[in-house]
């Protein structure tokens, strides 16, 4: 079975300053693992996914995401927020790359 | 990148009537595509799996008489909510999985906002 935990449903960063989304998955396979973005009344966008081989993964818009296996972590990153990073981000487990099992989501807001 | 649609983007019915949403795979086959539910300020919710050519699989609490799905070909899937009421009122959203690689990637449709009134 697969699962994940978001810590921390709202986040508020200043723009420019670093931009941390958490996440922790449960799985009894090795897992896959997704950041999507979603903004206002739109579907998911992929940001960034985890299949294998090397641990750090780069995404679109400056994100990136590091598969931690000791601490079944995959936390999102950006060195600096941008206004338009504002949006709600949901993290994703998948034994298949199929049947995804979605984190509660974070919401992300800028400060100007 | 990959381009799933969903039609309509946004529907209001009146309670007792049924909606069908279309989900569409426009530049490449999906013989499997998935439907979510989203409450406001909430996660997506797996409803059910939909594979091309053979009956659709549910989520545990999932009423499959209610939702009805159905992959008539690789390209398009469609969910219908059967005398909806307004509790049915939700952001649906349909994804469709791709081979990308060694490894299935999802790509998700713009969603659907259903109001039953």
């Amino acid at each position: 079975a697969q699962s994940v935990t978001q810590l921390g449903s709202h986040v508020s960063v200043s723009e420019g300053a670093l931009v941390l989304l958490r996440c922790n998955y449960s799985s009894s396979v090795p897992p896959y693992l997704f950041w999507y973005v979603q903004y206002p009344n739109q579907g998911l966008q992929l940001l960034l996914k985890y299949t294998t081989g090397a641990t750090l993964v780069k995404g679109i818009n400056g994100f990136e995401a590091e598969f931690k296996k000791s601490e079944t972590s995959f936390h999102l990153t950006k060195p600096s927020a941008h206004m338009s990073d504002a949006a709600e981000y949901f993290c994703a487990v998948s034994a298949t790359g199929n049947q995804f099992y979605f984190g509660t989501g974070t919401s992300l807001t800028v400060i100007p | 990148g990959a381009v799933v649609s969903q039609h309509p983007s946004r529907v209001i019915c009146k309670s007792g009537t049924s909606v069908k949403i279309e989900c569409r795979s426009l530049d490449f086959q999906a013989t499997t595509m998935f439907w979510y539910r989203q409450f406001p300020k909430q996660s997506l919710m797996l409803m059910a799996t939909s594979n091309e050519g053979s009956k659709a699989t549910y989520e545990q609490g999932v009423e499959k008489d209610k939702f009805l799905i159905n992959h008539a070909s690789l390209t398009l899937s469609t969910l219908t909510v059967t005398s909806a009421h307004p509790e049915d009122s939700s952001f649906y959203i349909c994804s469709a999985s791709r081979l990308a690689g060694a490894t299935n990637t999802q790509y998700f449709g713009p969603g659907t906002r259903l109001t039953v009134l």
